[in-house]
């Protein structure tokens, strides 16, 4: 198994720009989750989805923020317009139906010039 | 509780030697908890977990201890190698809710 694929691994971009974050998670596994990791705030749960629908999504920090899910093998995460302060590591993670166990991706490093 | 600061708690540890990586919970709710390890530019990684009806669990070379009383989990290495050098979180969630909550994590050097 290719385990959870994340694109792109780098992302430089001007504040202002709309940035696209995409992953694959693992075939089979129904649970799908970004999460975002900086140095002052650790790894944070965003959003997460079971079998493509958005179950929590407290953690998306504004408005500028949204995640899609359009079926089970595809997950954009979506920031427009892209701030500073946004610049984090975005991981994706996938878990099999009825298991906490989570298996992430690589992740996207982000950087807001 | 929230996972806030600029500095990771370090553990240096002489290759060979036991590692204890220790980790306090708040949320008394919480029934399953997960060690996660994290080497420089990956993603976490599992390596064990527990139930909260257990108080220990062994997989190879990590046992995992956990004290329901003062709300407290660690995690021992055996023998800690330099491939065991990372960032190691754990992590909680209750309810089979899939919320997974992770603490601040440990940095774990280990010296040759």
């Amino acid at each position: 198994d290719a385990g959870v694929i994340q694109s792109p691994r780098h992302e430089v971009t001007e504040m202002g720009q709309e940035v696209t974050l995409r992953c694959k998670p693992i075939s089979g596994h129904n649970s799908l989750f970004w999460y975002r990791q900086t140095m002052m705030r650790g790894l944070e749960l965003l959003i997460y989805f079971n079998n493509n629908v958005p179950i929590d999504d407290s953690g998306m920090p504004e408005d500028r923020f949204s995640a899609k899910m359009p079926n089970a093998s595809f997950s954009t995460l979506k920031i427009q317009p892209s701030e500073p302060r946004d610049s984090a590591v975005y991981f994706c993670a996938s878990s099999p139906a009825g298991n906490e166990k989570l298996f992430f991706g690589s992740g996207t490093q982000l950087s807001v010039l | 509780g929230e996972s806030v600061g600029l500095h990771l708690p370090t553990l240096s540890v002489q290759e060979g030697d036991n590692s204890i990586i220790n980790c306090a919970y708040s949320n008394s709710a919480s029934d399953y908890f997960i060690w996660y390890k994290q080497e420089s530019g990956k993603g976490p990684q599992f390596i064990i977990d527990i139930r909260s009806n257990m108080d220990k669990r062994q997989g190879q070379r990590v046992t995992v201890l956990l004290n329901k009383t003062v709300k407290h989990l660690s995690l021992q290495i055996a023998a800690t190698q330099p491939g065991d050098s990372a960032v190691y979180f754990c992590a909680g969630t209750s309810g089979g809710y899939q919320k997974v909550t992770f603490g601040i994590g440990t940095k774990l050097q280990v010296i040759p």
